[in-house]
């Protein structure tokens, strides 16, 4: 298996661009998770999907960002418009169903740069 | 509401020297507890996850549910453990969402 891709790698944008990142899951993982990291807060979870229906938003930082997964294979975060503060890196991570213990798989992140 | 604490934001050590990276947790219910690390630029990895209470690379985290801690810990830290390491923790009573710490990066010295 590929594992979890993510697509672009890299984006550089201007101010309020539309953005979208692109993250295909794990066959057969049935819970999705879009993280964004930076160095001053972290890593953290912005939402996540289990069986392709958005579970917990909480994390979203407001109305610029939405995320959709239109099917078990794929699914979006975008951030129209975009700032800024919304430099980071974007990960996508998968988890198998079920069992205590399981583990999520981490993609290899979108960079994403605002000017 | 969960919850993972991470105290130190960075630890320098010499190699060869031991390394305890500090891990606290919040939660009401029956944790389910992880390690990732996150070598440069890279996607993070699992490092260890605490039912399988084994030993990767040289590290181990014991489960101490009395302190509601899960510190990460290696006897003689190597060059290449040079990485940002991830406390996180998950469990039914959350919906499975892993809640991560803010990292600690841990620099070995030569």
């Amino acid at each position: 298996d590929a594992g979890v891709i993510q697509s672009p790698r890299h984006e550089v944008t201007e101010m309020g661009q539309e953005v979208t990142l692109r993250c295909k899951p794990i066959s057969g993982h049935n819970s999705l998770f879009w993280y964004r990291q930076t160095m001053m807060r972290g890593l953290e979870l912005l939402i996540y999907f289990n069986n392709n229906v958005p579970i917990d938003d909480s994390g979203m930082p407001e109305d610029r960002f939405s995320a959709k997964m239109p099917n078990a294979s794929f699914s979006t975060l975008k951030i129209q418009p975009s700032e800024p503060r919304d430099s980071a890196v974007y990960f996508c991570a998968s988890r198998p169903q079920g069992a205590v213990g399981n583990t999520i798989y981490f993609g290899e992140g979108s960079w994403l740069t605002v000017v | 509401a969960q919850r993972v604490t991470q105290p130190e934001k960075l630890l320098s050590v010499f190699k060869g020297a031991p390394v305890e990276l500090k891990c606290n947790y919040s939660y009401s219910g029956s944790p389910e507890l992880f390690w990732y690390v996150q070598y440069s630029r890279q996607r993070l990895q699992l490092l260890l996850r605490h039912i399988s209470r084994e030993s990767i690379k040289g590290f181990t985290a014991d489960l101490n549910k009395g302190e509601t801690s899960f510190h990460l810990k290696k006897p003689f830290a190597q060059e290449e453990d040079s990485a940002m390491y991830y406390c996180a923790l998950s469990g039914q009573a959350a919906g499975n969402k892993l809640t991560f710490g803010g990292g600690t990066r841990v620099l070995v010295k030569p």
